[in-house]
């Protein structure tokens, strides 16, 4: 079975720039997140998909970060325009429905903005 | 909201020792899921072990095992015959019934010494 599959691997960018992440989760898996990791911190839910629909963005910065997960498989996390402060890994993790709370996470994207 | 605290950013343990990561939460739920992910320098998360809360029983995984003390809340994580493998840093995480939601700690960078 294939893992979560996370592009590109690194990103580095400048200020004001804009970037997009890109997820593909487990074949079948309904739930996908998005999660930030700051160095030396836990990972943060950024925002969580069931399917297509949005459950939970209530860490989402909104007024730069946006994501979407068109048909519910993958999902595409903007940033736009990038800050210092968005310096991190970006990690995406799926799970299955039906109660299952193992969440299986990508490799992540490392994000540097200079 | 809840949190997740892991005291101990470094631990060290001699190749084929036992050593233990300590972590605690505060909810004031009584149902919910706690898990220990391990993230080598790789950056993929990848599930330990996980603890039903409404299971008395602590559980088990192979070399990895639990003590789970809902009253105090407190989760550690024991691993016996460490290995050079095991090196990486050891997130604890709670998990809501209510969403699919995951709260991580700060996470403890172990170091296996041979």
């Amino acid at each position: 079975e294939a893992g979560v599959a996370q592009s590109p691997r690194y990103k580095i960018i400048e200020k004001r720039q804009s970037v997009a992440f890109w997820c593909n989760p487990i074949s079948g898996h309904a739930t996908l997140y998005w999660y930030q990791q700051i160095l030396g911190q836990g990972p943060k839910l950024l925002i969580q998909f069931q399917n297509n629909g949005v459950v939970d963005d209530s860490q989402l910065p909104k007024d730069r970060f946006s994501a979407e997960r068109l048909k519910g498989v993958d999902s595409t996390l903007k940033i736009q325009p990038a800050k210092l402060e968005d310096s991190a890994v970006y990690l995406c993790a799926s799970s299955k429905t039906g109660g299952s709370y193992e969440q299986y996470f990508g490799p992540g994207t490392r994000l540097t903005v200079t | 909201a809840q949190t997740v605290t892991q005291s101990q950013p470094e631990m060290s343990v001699q190749e084929a020792e036992t050593v233990t990561l300590s972590c605690t939460y505060d909810t004031s739920e009584s149902d919910y899921y706690l898990f220990w992910y391990k993230q080598p320098p790789s950056r993929q998360m990848i599930l330990v072990i996980r603890q039903e809360a409404y299971k008395q029983q602590n559980a088990t995984e192979n070399r990895f095992s639990v003590n789970f003390q809902k009253a105090a809340k407190s989760f550690s994580l024991k691993i016996s015959d460490s290995q050079l493998g095991d090196a990486a840093m050891y997130f604890c995480a709670y998990g809501e019934t209510s969403g699919s939601r995951l709260t991580f700690g700060e996470g403890t960078q172990l170091t296996v010494n041979p």
